[in-house]
């Protein structure tokens, strides 16, 4: 159980267009979902918390108007690159987490965004 | 606010051998859980154990086992009988009210 989904695994842009990344959780409901970003070999940093039905909650430093998070329904929170730089190169994470807390968070797979 | 620091960047052990990670987390929380990720060359994160503050007991899961010492707020996971499928980054995680904080990450070698 607990099976997070992640979408695209890897994409390759040009700069100033827009990518989206799709996390879904098949197995169960999660009315909150994370965003994570990932520099090759640090630890994760939140970027966002995604809530069902309102606006994401976005740590310092983090610009909304460029990571756009929408969660749509209680399976369903999409990244959206906004006119993507090299600097936005990086790998991305969902997570999610079931209704217990003990359960702790379960993961995407990871998306690799490679700006050019 | 919490913080969770793992001292030892990088780790190596022989196969077959035992192998202990250090975590120390800090926070003025009561009530709160913590966790062991592992992160393969996949980079998918995964579970490995879990442990709740309120239990004494320490959370074992086969060949992983964890030494939680709540006063001094420390977390270290041991792996023993070390095999080349557990090489991999090892984050610490705190869960607490509001929400998970992650260790700088060991990476751990596994030597044949």
């Amino acid at each position: 159980g607990a099976v997070v989904s992640q979408h695209p695994s890897r994409v390759i842009c040009k700069s100033g267009t827009s990518v989206k990344i799709e996390c879904r959780s098949l197995d169960f409901q999660a009315t909150t979902m994370f965003w994570y970003r990932q520099f090759p070999k640090k630890s994760l940093m939140l970027m966002a918390t995604s809530n069902e039905g309102s606006k994401a909650t976005y740590e310092q430093g983090v610009e909304k108007d460029k990571f756009l998070i929408n969660h749509a329904s209680l399976t369903l929170s999409t990244l959206t690159v906004t006119s993507a730089h090299p600097e936005d190169s990086s790998f991305y994470i969902c997570s999610a987490r079931p209704g217990q807390d003990v359960l702790g968070l379960f993961f995407g797979s990871g998306t690799q965004l490679s700006v050019l | 606010a919490q913080t969770v620091t793992q001292s030892q960047p990088e780790m190596s052990v022989q196969e077959a051998e035992t192998v202990t990670l250090s975590c120390t987390y800090d926070t003025s929380e009561s009530d709160y859980y913590l966790f062991w990720y592992k992160q393969p060359p996949s980079r998918q994160m995964i579970l490995v154990i879990r442990q709740e503050a309120y239990k004494q007991q320490n959370a074992t899961e086969n060949r992983f086992s964890v030494n939680f010492q709540k006063a001094a707020k420390s977390f270290s996971l041991k792996i023993s009988d070390s095999q080349l499928g557990d090489a991999a980054m090892y984050f610490c995680a705190y869960r607490g009210r509001n929400q998970f904080y992650f260790g700088t990450g060991t990476s751990l070698t596994v030597i044949p």
